[in-house]
């Protein structure tokens, strides 16, 4: 995960909004991503965006990308306990065939009735 | 569809001794991953597969050999476990359309002893 940082902590108020913030190194980056994982689950992706989009909204979430700084953000609008979790940003780096994703450390959300 | 499969969900070994996980999906997705999951690390790619028959080495491959003998099964062996491969492994796979989605099992919880 060192070429995709996150924080790796973040606790908001139900109700409030949530934004999870994610940095990257590799500008050829195609397709950048937020994943979601539950307490005892695997990972199941929420979002993505691709690098030619500076915005993408989905239902309560938003994606911000910023190519010029490599920055990229989910923001979740009326937090829910339901969407405490740890999120996930990860790049797809056109490298070959291999179709690896990099991954950042992930960012534990807390929401606090 | 149920997706990607992982058996066993909970193991405890003992310094020494062998076993393998394995990964099972039923979407017939080209590529196939395992990971391992420990606090404060995110996800460590162990090995991959691009395809039936092949397969590559990831981030940290030592301790660990994986074989994809059929498409849609995926399995991952310790030959020899040590206590530092305690940890959460997950498979995922994904398709060979751009976006790359990575579709993950439910995880197996190691313990070595």
């Amino acid at each position: 995960g060192e070429d995709v940082e996150q924080s790796l902590f973040l606790s908001v108020r139900e109700g409030d909004s949530s934004v999870i913030n994610c940095t990257y190194t590799d500008s050829s980056s195609t397709y950048l991503y937020w994943y979601k994982q539950e307490p005892g689950a695997g990972l199941q992706l929420l979002t993505y965006i691709f690098s030619n989009m500076d915005m993408k909204q989905d239902q309560r979430l938003t994606v911000l990308l910023n190519k010029k700084d490599k920055h990229l953000s989910l923001r979740i609008a009326d937090t829910q306990t339901g969407d405490s979790a740890i999120y996930f940003c990860a790049e797809k780096r056109d490298a070959g065939n291999n179709r690896k994703l990099i991954w950042g450390l992930g960012t534990s959300l807390a929401v606090n009735p | 569809n149920a997706g990607v499969t992982q058996t066993p969900k909970f193991r405890v070994l003992k310094t020494g001794q062998s076993m393998t996980l394995l990964c099972a999906q039923d979407m017939n997705h080209e590529y196939m991953y395992w990971y391992r999951q420990d606090p404060g690390m995110g996800l460590r790619l162990i090995h991959y597969s691009v395809g039936e028959g092949t397969t590559a080495k990831g981030e940290v491959p030592d301790g660990y050999n994986v074989s994809r003998l059929k498409k849609q099964n995926f399995l991952l062996g310790l030959e020899s476990a040590a206590p530092s491969q305690t940890s959460v492994y997950f498979c995922a796979s994904s398709g060979t359309g751009g976006k790359n989605e990575q579709f993950f099992g439910p995880g197996t919880r190691l313990t070595v002893l």
